[in-house]
């Protein structure tokens, strides 16, 4: 099985930044992706990680250490548009490449 | 737009009734997932199938069965539906088998009165 563990809610200020975490345990790790999720919309993909490092993507970044179960989501330069769920989700190979996701992260972003 | 489509946006209906819900992939993809999305369990897996065949089951109840047409369309279909049965239902599609990126649909949303 897999168990993900994300913030249940965090508050940053526009403009600023924020790093939103998640940790994982999986016995067949195959990806780790992010996805935003406005309230009541469909998640749209934000970035996905296999191997360690980071991936920059303009105002967002992701960074990935499998040996540590641990992921990061950095937002730059917080806009107010950016208030919205955040999830994390591990891709399980033993378990047919399907993922799983963490329970998400709300960000409310204030002025 | 994600090039997912899905019907019917919203749907209200009562306990122990059946409905089907509706998912088209994006052109050219082979994979559908089907996610159950409640206020108290977040985004949940329940099936997925890859050019008309299951490929992976998630936690999906006995009462709910889906299906992938060979136009790649799919439906999932749910019965003696139950008040907790009231959720956000998306599809999401991929491209070839191993293509990592999911789209979501715009998703329905079922009430169970």
């Amino acid at each position: 099985g897999q168990n993900i563990d994300q913030p249940t809610e965090m508050t940053a200020t526009e403009g600023a930044i924020v790093q939103i975490n998640c940790t994982y345990q999986t016995s067949g790790f195959n990806g780790l992706f992010w996805y935003q999720q406005h309230a009541g919309e469909a998640p749209t993909f934000l970035s996905y990680n296999v191997l360690d490092g980071l991936e920059e993507k303009g105002r967002f970044s992701s960074f990935l250490s499998r040996s540590k179960g641990y992921s990061y989501l950095l937002l730059k330069e917080l806009q107010m548009k950016d208030s919205a769920s955040y999830l994390c989700a591990v891709r399980d190979a033993n378990a047919g490449n399907m993922l799983t996701f963490g329970g998400g992260t709300r960000l409310m972003v204030k002025p | 737009d994600s090039g997912v489509t899905q019907t019917p946006k919203h749907l209200i209906t009562a306990t122990g009734q059946r409905v089907t819900l509706r998912c088209s992939p994006r052109s050219g993809d082979l994979s559908v997932y089907w996610y159950q999305q409640s206020l108290d369990q977040g985004l949940q897996f329940l099936i997925q199938y890859y050019n008309g065949e299951e490929r992976a089951k998630g936690n999906i109840l006995e009462r709910f069965s889906a299906q992938q047409f060979p136009d790649l369309h799919s439906e999932l279909n749910l019965s003696s539906l139950e008040l907790g049965d009231s959720a956000l239902y998306f599809c999401a599609s991929s491209g070839r088998e191993g293509s990592y990126e999911q789209y979501f649909g715009p998703g329905t949303r079922l009430t169970v009165t």
